[in-house]
């Protein structure tokens, strides 16, 4: 069974700033891995899809990477803000599989 | 493109009382997912559905929640009786049937059970 992990689980850095966020899985064959921003109480907002065969995305100020050899995949965030305060999580689709497998999240606040 | 609707935003009960939620994926999304995450941690798929089907219902405490997607289309998620351990927030998500793949998640309800 696929397990993710999310490293750290909160974060706090000022305005500004550059930062990254990681998860890591268990199994490398995956079909796609999605990164979601949550606030508070509510829904998750999807930020960036990576397919398997990709190696990154870029909308914005964020990038995400994969290396699914090694299991891993950063989310960039640049000139953090204090919007970008939230829960961001990862989720990995298996290949064999229609489900999809949660980190419990990295929590940011941008101070500002 | 309408997203997934979920109603309702939030709903307040005591414990041993029922609670339903309802949910609307995307239109032409034939696999729809409930999930339950409670604070502080990542979501946690309680039920899965392709068409209206059930294709995994293996973490779906059985003795009080049910669910059913008629028609393939909207779908009911129900608890009764209501438990403590229940209060979380409760997500609809859809995914298309080709392509991406991606998952599209509703706003959550927002339970508390006192």
């Amino acid at each position: 069974k696929q397990e993710v992990t999310q490293i750290p689980a909160a974060l706090s850095v000022p305005e500004g700033e550059n930062l990254v966020l990681n998860c890591s899985f268990t199994d490398s064959a995956i079909y796609n891995l999605q990164w979601f921003r949550q606030d508070p109480g509510k829904g998750l907002t999807s930020l960036l899809l990576i397919q398997s065969s990709q190696r990154e995305q870029t909308s914005g100020r964020l990038n995400a990477s994969l290396d699914k050899s090694s299991g891993r995949s950063t989310l960039y965030i640049a000139a953090s803000q204090p919007g970008d305060s939230a829960t961001y999580l990862c989720a990995v689709r298996p290949v064999e599989s229609n489900q999809f497998y949660f980190g419990t999240g990295t929590s940011l606040t941008v101070i500002p | 493109e309408a997203g997934v609707a979920q109603s309702p935003r939030y709903k307040i009960i005591e414990k041993r009382q029922s609670v339903a939620f309802w949910c609307n994926p995307i239109s032409g999304h034939a696999t729809l997912y409930w999930y339950q995450q409670i604070l502080g941690q990542g979501p946690k798929l309680l039920i899965q559905f392709q068409n209206n089907g059930v294709v995994d219902d293996s973490q779906l405490p059985k003795d009080r929640f049910s669910a059913e997607r008629l028609k393939g289309v909207d779908s009911t998620l129900k608890i009764q009786p209501a438990k403590l351990e229940d209060s979380a927030v409760y997500l609809c998500a859809s995914s298309p049937p080709r392509g991406s793949r991606k998952l599209f998640f509703g706003s959550g309800t927002q339970l508390s059970v006192l």
